[in-house]
C-alpha cells in the first residue's frame, strides 16, 4: 500500500538552530516526491520536486534530499518567518495518485 | 498572474443544503483535483479530472459531485448526503512534470 509518514509531528526551534524534517514513503512506483509549505488558513505552496535517489534541491535556508525510502528537508539557521506546516507528498505511477503525509508543524522562536 | 482561484473563502451550510465551491485556473493545466484537509490528517482526494468532460472518484467521493465543462473550471458540490462536511477544501492543478499547484482553499462549516 502506498503511504507517506512524516516526523516529527511538531518541532520547535530557536532562531538559528538547524534541524531536519523526515518524510518516509512506500510507493509501488515513484514518479516524484514533493515538499510544500502551508501557512494557517492558506493553500500549500510548492517548494521542491525530487525524482530519484541522491537528488538534492536547495532554496534559501531549505535543502531537500531523497533516498529510496525517505526524504529530508534540512532547515539551516531558521528564522521566525520559516514557521509553517511542511507537507510531503509522493506521486505514484499507479493511477496517477498523489499521497500526502500529515505534515510537520514548525515553530521558530525568536 | 497565473494561478488557481477558489471561492468563497468561507462558507456556511445548514443541514440538508447542497453547496458549491468554485475553482478556476488560468494556468492552462489539463488535470485538476479536489482535496479535503482535516486536522491531523493528510490531504485526501475527493475527485480529479484529467480532461474536459471526464472525471474520476478519489478516495472519499461519497456525498460529493463535480463537473468539468471547461478546462478552466472544476466546481465541487457538497451534497446533503455528505454527513461530515465541515473541513478545509483545496483545489489544485498539476503541471506536465507533476507538481501540484493549489488554490487558497475554502473553509466550509455546517451550522
Amino acid at each position: 500500500e502506498d503511504q507517506v509518514t512524516q516526523s516529527p509531528e511538531a518541532l520547535r526551534l530557536q532562531e538559528g538552530e538547524s534541524s531536519s524534517l523526515n518524510c518516509s514513503y512506500t510507493v509501488s512506483g515513484l514518479r516524484g516526491l514533493f515538499w510544500y509549505r502551508q501557512d494557517p488558513g492558506k493553500g500549500p505552496e510548492f517548494l521542491f520536486t525530487l525524482y530519484s535517489a541522491g537528488e538534492e534541491k536547495e532554496k534559501e535556508r531549505l535543502k531537500a534530499t531523497l533516498t529510496k525510502k525517505e526524504s529530508f528537508l534540512h532547515i539551516t539557521a531558521p528564522k521566525p518567518e520559516d514557521s509553517a506546516t511542511y507537507l510531503c507528498a509522493v506521486h505514484s505511477n499507479t493511477g496517477n495518485q498523489f499521497y500526502f503525509g500529515t505534515g510537520t508543524s514548525l515553530t521558530v522562536i525568536p | 498572474d497565473g494561478g488557481i482561484t477558489q471561492s468563497p473563502k468561507y462558507l456556511f451550510r445548514k443541514e440538508g443544503q447542497n453547496v458549491t465551491l468554485s475553482c478556476e485556473q488560468n494556468l492552462n493545466h489539463d488535470a485538476m483535483y479536489w482535496y479535503r484537509q482535516d486536522p491531523g490528517q493528510g490531504l485526501r482526494l475527493i475527485y480529479y479530472s484529467q480532461i474536459v468532460n471526464d472525471f474520476q472518484k478519489g478516495d472519499i467521493a461519497e456525498g460529493y459531485s463535480v463537473s468539468r465543462e471547461k478546462k478552466e473550471s472544476f466546481p465541487l458540490t457538497v451534497t446533503s448526503a455528505q454527513k461530515n462536511p465541515t473541513a478545509f477544501y483545496l483545489c489544485a492543478s498539476d503541471t506536465s512534470t507533476g507538481e501540484l499547484f493549489f488554490g487558497e482553499g475554502s473553509r466550509l462549516t455546517v451550522l
